[in-house]
Parts: structure tokens; C-alpha cells; sequence
């Protein structure tokens, strides 16, 4: 069962302007949400993460809002550069023991030059 | 650089013969977890220690795998009579000190032919 879904598995966009990456999830229990980046060959790296008790959480030039009751979360990355492009992974967890973290399948964003 | 080193890098076997992966972790931390990606997808969680003890395991994990962590430090993940669906990246992530983030390694693919 996909309880944490990207649904747009590519985004393009030109460098300087803003990236937004969207994940909806379907577990009304996630309370944890974290942002991942994968370049290829590489493990995913932590980006950013925000809990339910927030509705954003602004890390340079990333940021990510939670809509808790459309259940839905996205990260926005102003300005866009070419080394961001990448793959991008929403996850979410239950609680403080987030064992079992759920990921979305990834969008991949291309930034141009 | 996460902290975490995964060995090898790649592997490529034959359908029915047994593997074992190695995932080693810089400093001394208590949750370590194994994850499974495939093509488009992102990470599944497959299980995790808490020390030397195996606390959870996902349903993906049939009886053909097997994982350890005999000192609380290293873990090894092994499957046994390898299948083609077994085919993917291998990922271990540690969880951060401070928060609720795990850190990956840069995982092993696993090529069964």
C-alpha cells in the first residue's frame, strides 16, 4: 500500500527560479515528514524534515510546508540551482521510533542552466 | 560523507547462490536499519536494530534473508539462494543523534542473473 505518494515523477525548471516539490499521504498516524536527495550511485542524503506540530520549516534556501488537513506536503527550493538537480524523496514515520519510515517514489528534478 | 560505509559497492551473482552485504557504521550508533530500493521506487524498510537486537522486520524480509549485528557496531545482511526479483539497491541508514533523520550509506546493488 503507497501511503506516501509523489505523484509527478519529473519537474524541470530554470536555474534562479523556484523548485516545488509536492508528496500527499494517505496515513492520517504520520506525524514526522523528512525531504531526501539522490544523486545517482549515491545513498539518499538527509535534507530537511518538519514535525506534525509545524506547518513550515525553512532550512536556507529550502523549505517545507505541511498541510496537515489535505495531507499533504511540499518542498520548495528558492533560488534553484544546477547542483540541485537530483532525485527528491518525501518520507514520513509514526511517532519517535520511526522504524518503519515510508518514502514516496521520488521526483526527479532537472534544473537547467 | 554520512557516516556509514556499505561493502561492496556492487554485486553481481547467479540466480540460487547466496550473498552477504556489509554495512558499517563510522561511530557507535544505537538504530541501524536495512532498506530495500528498486527501479522508481523509493527505500522500503526491510528491519532494524537496536543494539545487537533485531527489533523489527518487514514482511518484505521472507525466511531466504537474513541480517545481524553481533557487537551492536557492523551488520551484515545475507540472502540465501538468491532469486531475480531479489535484484536492487541495498541500503543501511543510521538514525541521528539528535533527531528523528536517518543517514544512509551508499548501498549495494545487487544484480541476479
Amino acid at each position: 500500500d503507497q501511503q506516501v505518494k509523489q505523484n509527478s515523477p519529473s519537474l524541470s525548471v530554470q536555474e534562479g527560479r523556484i523548485s516545488i516539490l509536492n508528496c500527499d499521504y494517505t496515513n492520517s498516524m504520520f506525524d514526522y515528514f523528512l525531504w531526501y536527495k539522490k544523486y545517482p550511485a549515491e545513498g539518499p542524503t538527509f535534507l530537511i524534515s518538519i514535525s506534525s506540530i509545524k506547518d513550515k520549516n525553512e532550512d536556507g534556501r529550502f523549505t517545507v510546508f505541511l498541510n496537515k488537513s489535505a495531507k499533504h506536503l511540499s518542498l520548495h527550493i528558492v533560488p534553484s540551482q544546477p547542483g540541485d538537480s537530483a532525485v527528491y524523496f518525501c518520507a514520513a514515520s509514526v511517532g519517535e521510533n520511526n522504524n518503519d519510515m515510508r518514502f514516496g517514489a521520488g521526483t526527479r528534478l532537472t534544473v537547467k542552466p | 560523507d554520512t557516516g556509514v560505509s556499505q561493502d561492496p559497492r556492487h554485486k553481481i551473482t547467479k540466480r540460487g547462490q547466496n550473498v552477504t552485504f556489509r554495512c558499517d557504521p563510522i561511530s557507535e550508533h544505537n538504530r541501524l536499519y536495512w532498506y530495500r530500493q528498486t527501479l522508481g521506487q523509493g527505500p522500503e524498510f526491510l528491519t532494524y536494530f537496536q543494539n545487537e537486537a533485531q527489533l523489527e522486520k518487514s514482511r518484505l524480509l521472507s525466511d531466504r534473508f537474513s541480517a545481524e549485528r553481533p557487537k551492536g557496531s557492523f551488520s551484515t545482511l545475507e540472502i540465501q539462494r538468491t532469486e531475480q526479483g531479489d535484484s536492487a539497491m541495498y541500503l543501511c541508514a543510521i538514525r541521528g543523534a539528535g533527531g528523528y533523520e536517518q543517514y544512509f550509506g551508499p548501498g549495494t546493488r545487487l544484480t541476479v542473473t
